[in-house]
């Protein structure tokens, strides 16, 4: 079945140190790769987004490149600061050949970041 | 829109009892999804409707747990009779079918204490 596996946490970094946040995975067919966020105790947040092979998805000044050849959808930051402490989570969706999503999602196991001033 | 409203956002019971998490998706949205999240577990999928139909219940944990949805605009989940070990954060969280464009959007969650 599909997984999602992620880089074992938790991430310490000083503010505006770059931030990498490895996450590969497992599917067959045309999966939809995502990244979510979680603030403390809040739900899930999107983040980012890509939907086919190549596509980047940024936001924030996050980024993180659909990359098929390596089944990976690493997160990066070129700058991070405080208020990027949260838990990262990498996601997919299964969908169709023309990008219709099936629904479910299939998440990591979450990496934890704390940034310090 | 209000986004995903659960309900009660904290829940402490004592073992045995029943417990009933409620949520209401954002108005629309044609899936809607349960979640748990416990720190030796991560996030795991419980159960997700389509149109109110429920699709995939493969990650309800024993007979335990029930999911329903009535309508579209509500959904519960239900304990009986809780055990300690289902102390967790339930979320619960919607999302529209359009296109490539569908993302989840989470409720606030229900932190759960089962003493």
């Amino acid at each position: 079945g599909d997984s999602v596996t992620q880089m074992e946490g938790p991430v310490t970094l000083s503010e505006e140190a770059f931030l990498t946040i490895n996450c590969t995975y497992t599917a067959t067919g045309y999966p939809s790769l995502f990244w979510y966020v979680q603030y403390p105790g809040e739900g899930l947040q999107l983040l980012l987004k890509a939907t086919k092979a190549d596509d980047k998805g940024s936001n924030k000044g996050f980024e993180a490149t659909y990359r098929k050849e390596t089944t990976s959808f690493h997160l990066e930051k070129g700058s991070v600061q405080v208020s990027d402490s949260a838990v990262y989570f990498c996601a997919l969706s299964q969908a169709n050949a023309g990008g219709t999503s099936y629904g479910k999602l299939t998440f990591g196991q979450g990496t934890i970041l704390t940034v310090h001033p | 829109d209000a986004g995903v409203i659960q309900s009660p956002r904290h829940e402490v019971t004592e073992m045995g009892q029943e417990v009933t998490l409620r949520c209401k998706p954002i108005s629309g949205h044609d899936y809607l999804f349960w979640y748990r999240q416990t720190m030796m577990r991560g996030l795991e999928l419980l159960i997700y409707f389509n149109n109110n139909v429920p699709i995939d219940d493969s990650g309800m944990p024993e007979d335990r747990f029930s999911a329903k949805m009535p309508n579209a605009s509500f959904s519960t989940l239900k304990i009986q009779p809780s055990e300690p070990r289902d102390s967790a954060v339930y979320f619960c969280a919607s999302s529209l079918r359009a296109g490539g464009k569908y993302e989840q959007y989470f409720g606030p969650g229900t932190r759960l204490t089962v003493t």
